[in-house]
């Protein structure tokens, strides 16, 4: 029983490169998240989906692109790496967006820019 | 928007010790989860109390809803309670707002 899986566990690249973060659930979960989280400090929200068809942006989108592919699986994409970007991304569920369900999070993906 | 403040920051505790983690915020919440960031960085849910107290083994946790706090209690700490504690909050819709994170370590 996996639950929320994040692929890759750890990634380096280049300034400017691009990556696509992969997150996959296993619990039917209509809401997906995106967060990342910076060194001494909570998550921040990157993205958001809804339901299966839907995304929007949260508290940093800047630099982001989402696609919900389907209801298991939400991507994350960096089209033009940059140092600011290094941190460690978390991929989250909820049973259903907003009040009353509680968030399930992937072990994160740790990501370096040099 | 709303404040999210954990304290303390930092938390050092001898094995066997109890301690209360405080999580004030600024505005009524829909939801509130205590998370436990463990030392590989995993996110594990403590609980959903959005009001009330839950209780699960050494750890129980208390909501006033009216007067804006969470408290997480721990009791007879243990090495493995080590890591980092968070308060996160919804407000309605999508936005779940973290706090800084209590950093607990627990000496043997």
């Amino acid at each position: 029983n996996a639950g929320v899986t994040q692929t890759p566990k750890f990634q380096v690249l280049k300034t400017g490169q691009s990556m696509t973060l992969q997150c996959a659930q296993d619990m039917n979960h209509n809401s997906m998240y995106w967060y990342r989280q910076d060194p001494g400090m909570g998550l921040r929200l990157i993205y958001y989906s809804a339901s299966e068809g839907t995304t929007d942006k949260g508290e940093v989108p800047n630099g982001y692109n989402v696609s919900r592919l389907n209801k298991r699986e939400f991507s994350l994409r960096l089209e033009s790496a940059a140092p600011s970007q290094t941190s460690v991304y978390f991929c989250a569920t909820a049973a259903r967006q907003g009040i009353g369900q509680p968030q399930h999070f992937g072990d994160g993906t740790r990501l370096s820019i040099l | 928007g709303i404040q999210v403040e954990q304290s303390p920051p930092d938390l050092i505790l001898q094995e066997g010790a109890n301690s209360t983690l405080r999580c004030n915020f600024s505005d009524s919440v829909n939801n509130l989860q205590w998370f436990h960031q463990n030392p590989w960085g995993q996110l594990i849910n403590l609980f959903y109390i959005p009001s009330g107290t839950k209780q699960n083994g050494r750890l129980s946790a208390t909501t006033v809803a009216t007067e804006r706090y969470s408290l997480l209690y721990i009791s007879s700490s243990q090495t493995t309670d080590s890591g980092v504690y968070f308060c996160a909050v919804n407000t309605g819709g999508f936005k779940t707002i973290f706090g800084a994170g209590t950093r607990l370590f627990v000496k043997a």
